[in-house]
């Protein structure tokens, strides 16, 4: 299985607080992803990494940001939660290939 | 511990063949299974199952669930060039969701 991690995996915060994601891997992978999962949309891409400090904005990147310092961690940081960003959180690493592995995801909830 | 497992892995099949691919999967709590399909960068989502027996239709693409056997089917018929993807399985089982490895479709001209 690919090695990614999310942490953490369940948060609870309240409106208008910055909250960070992290996402880790141990697979070496150029190319990382941050998506949000909702009911009735899918999987919708906020922002992905195709390599250290390079980062590109994805389909909902608005009142999200990135950083990636490191090759294996890629941090989603919303910077003043508000209760649309109730939401799945899944980070996905990938190859020259194209195949995407998906982490095991992190349920946020704002209140 | 939960996990889905899509088969096979790889397919290559020319223009116009008919292709069955598997999701099978082990969960507790199962809520429901999701099909996507992933050309470029975002999965775009293709169908969400539920119940057992019900085959959800879009076009040239289907899909059916077994609840007892703990499997889905995507079938695609008449397959064309642009059918060529990786398809993702993923089951939200409680409060998780699990993706499978992918199966990557290849259509030949």
């Amino acid at each position: 299985d690919a090695g990614i991690t999310q942490s953490p995996r369940h948060k609870v915060t309240e409106t208008g607080t910055p909250v960070t994601l992290r996402c880790h891997q141990t697979e070496n992978h150029r190319y990382m992803y941050w998506y949000r999962q909702d009911p009735g949309h899918g999987l919708r891409l906020i922002h992905y990494s195709y390599g250290v400090k390079d980062t590109d904005k994805g389909e909902v990147s608005d009142g999200y940001s990135v950083s990636r310092s490191k090759t294996e961690d890629f941090l989603l940081t919303l910077e003043s939660a508000t209760s649309s960003q109730t939401s799945v959180y899944f980070c996905a690493i990938s190859d020259h290939r194209g195949s995407q592995y998906f982490g095991p995801g992190t349920r946020l909830l704002v209140l | 511990e939960d996990k889905v497992v899509q088969s096979p892995l790889s397919l290559v099949v020319h223009e116009g063949d008919t292709v069955t691919l598997n999701c099978s999967y082990e969960v507790t709590n199962f809520r429901s299974l999701l099909w996507y399909k992933q050309e470029k960068k975002a999965p775009t989502f293709l169908f969400m199952l539920t119940s057992s027996g019900i085959e959800k239709k879009s076009g040239r693409l289907s899909s059916i669930l077994d609840k007892k056997e703990l499997f889905s089917i995507l079938n695609i018929t008449a397959t064309q060039t642009g059918d060529s993807a990786i398809y993702l399985c993923a089951v939200e089982a409680g409060d998780k969701i699990i993706f499978g490895k992918g199966t990557r479709l290849h259509i030949l001209p």
